[in-house]
């Protein structure tokens, strides 16, 4: 069964370092993707960044980046030069498409708590 | 543009009430999903929508949850005979394809009491 899991229910970071989120998932399907999102204390989920399993790129998008170790079968998320405003949950999520057709369905991991000290 | 709306904000019911949840999706967007987030959990997939058809609706967790979707637009969540155990902010998103992302509202906050 397809599985994404998040071990650090919490992280801290000083201002301006970067840090790195882990994210690691289970497939046996050779076509998933791997998506971050974001969810401040409002309440809203933000689109990050994507990750495809045929992708031989790392993902970037401004300050993040995906760190994608497919043999290892993680998706960490790296964002770079903190800020006081990524203080927020961070939920990694997989979408996959097995041999018997499409399915749309993304599954979250429980997420990582980060705060952003000053 | 727009992006996804959901309505009401906030809900708080009685036990045993029937709650009905609005999300208005991104317009063009033919997918349409459904999540639960209890208090400091991750996300509970509930049903997908594909257009207006509902190929996945693997996530309701009994029968007093239903989900319809119209004109390939509107959806509604429907809670009959409310409990406890459901007070949750319940999320809805929508997608214009299978490769792209998520888009999300802001969820309904349902308390039952």
């Amino acid at each position: 069964a397809q599985k994404i899991t998040q071990t650090q229910p919490g992280m801290f970071v000083q201002e301006k370092e970067a840090v790195t989120l882990d994210c690691t998932y289970d497939t046996s399907d050779p076509s998933y993707g791997l998506f971050w999102y974001k969810q401040p204390s409002s309440g809203e989920m933000i689109f990050l960044i994507y990750q495809g399993s045929y992708d031989q790129q790392n993902a970037t998008e401004g300050r993040y980046s995906l760190n994608f170790q497919k043999a290892r079968k993680s998706a960490n998320l790296v964002i770079s030069a903190s800020q006081l405003g990524d203080s927020a949950m961070y939920f990694c999520a997989m979408r996959w498409w097995n041999s018997g057709g499409s399915n749309y369905k993304l599954t979250f991991g429980k997420g990582t708590l980060l705060t952003v000290n000053p | 543009g727009a992006g996804v709306s959901q309505s009401p904000s906030n809900k708080v019911t009685e036990k045993g009430k029937d709650v009905e949840l609005r999300c208005d999706p991104i317009s063009g967007h033919t997918a349409l999903y459904w999540y639960r987030q209890r208090l400091g959990q991750g996300l509970e997939f509930l049903i997908y929508f594909q257009g207006n058809s509902a190929p996945d609706k693997s996530g309701l967790p009994s029968d007093r949850f239903s989900a319809e979707r119209t004109g390939e637009s509107v959806s509604t969540l429907t809670i009959q005979r409310t409990q406890q155990e459901d007070s949750a902010v319940y999320l809805c998103a929508s997608s214009p394809g299978m490769n792209s992302p998520l888009h999300f509202g802001n969820g309904t906050r349902l308390t039952v009491t």
